[in-house]
């Protein structure tokens, strides 16, 4: 149990085009999700927290006008990396809470690698 | 000094060695701690959590919380190439349980 996936697993775009990211939770409803970047040999860097039905919360340093997020029910959220340039080219993977136990936890999907040529 | 502090390695182990991956933290306010593995090119799966000070074992893998010191480890018993990826750690305060990862570090279990 507890399975998210994201699509597309890589994209490989043109600079100054824009990229839809989903994220989707298979086998339960996640009330919140989660959107991270990872750069080689780097830790994840928090986005930003995706709820449904309301607006996401950013981190400081992170645009909200560059990178969208829809969380558009309990089992879907986007992130639109708008206007795509070469320094936006990381490893996004995006997660969902879900309890183990008594522990609220997070369920990673497996990522979506970007390339902005 | 970055909230959590991690060797990214790489450690190299022949299979069947103990393995220690270690990390440090400085925020007080962290009471969950978590481990993640994360294979080359994959998300992250969390591979065990624990709540405040003291040990849990699952399996192969033990998990150490020493509060006092801010200091976190987890053991790997009979390594073997499958455990090859990469360790986070990620405490979380009890208020949110969203965790801060560290860079994490990077294991190699050769045959």
């Amino acid at each position: 149990g507890a399975v998210v996936s994201q699509h597309p697993s890589w994209v490989i775009c043109k600079s100054g085009t824009s990229v839809k990211i989903e994220c989707r939770s298979l086998d339960f409803q996640a009330t919140t999700m989660f959107w991270y970047r990872q750069f080689p040999k780097q830790s994840l860097m928090l986005m930003a927290t995706s709820n449904e039905g309301s607006k996401a919360t950013y981190e400081q340093g992170v645009e909200k006008d560059k990178f969208l997020i829809n969380h558009a029910s309990l089992t879907l959220s986007t992130l639109t990396v708008t206007s795509a340039h070469p320094e936006d080219s990381s490893f996004y993977i995006c997660s969902a809470t879900h309890f183990r136990g008594s522990l609220e936890t997070q369920y990673f999907g497996p990522g979506t690698r970007l390339l902005v040529l | 000094q970055k909230e959590v502090e991690q060797d990214p390695g790489p450690l190299s182990v022949p299979e069947g060695a103990i393995v220690s991956l270690n990390c440090t933290y400085s925020n007080s306010a962290f009471q969950y701690f978590m481990w993640y593995r994360q294979y080359s090119r994959k998300g992250p799966e969390l591979l065990m959590y624990t709540y405040s000070s003291g040990n849990k074992e699952d399996g192969r893998f033990t998990a150490q919380v020493d509060k006092s010191s801010k200091y976190i480890s987890l053991f790997i018993r009979d390594s073997q190439p499958s455990d090859s990826a990469t360790y986070l750690c990620a405490p979380a305060s009890g208020g949110s349980y969203i965790p801060t990862f560290g860079r994490g570090t990077s294991l190699i279990v050769h045959p």
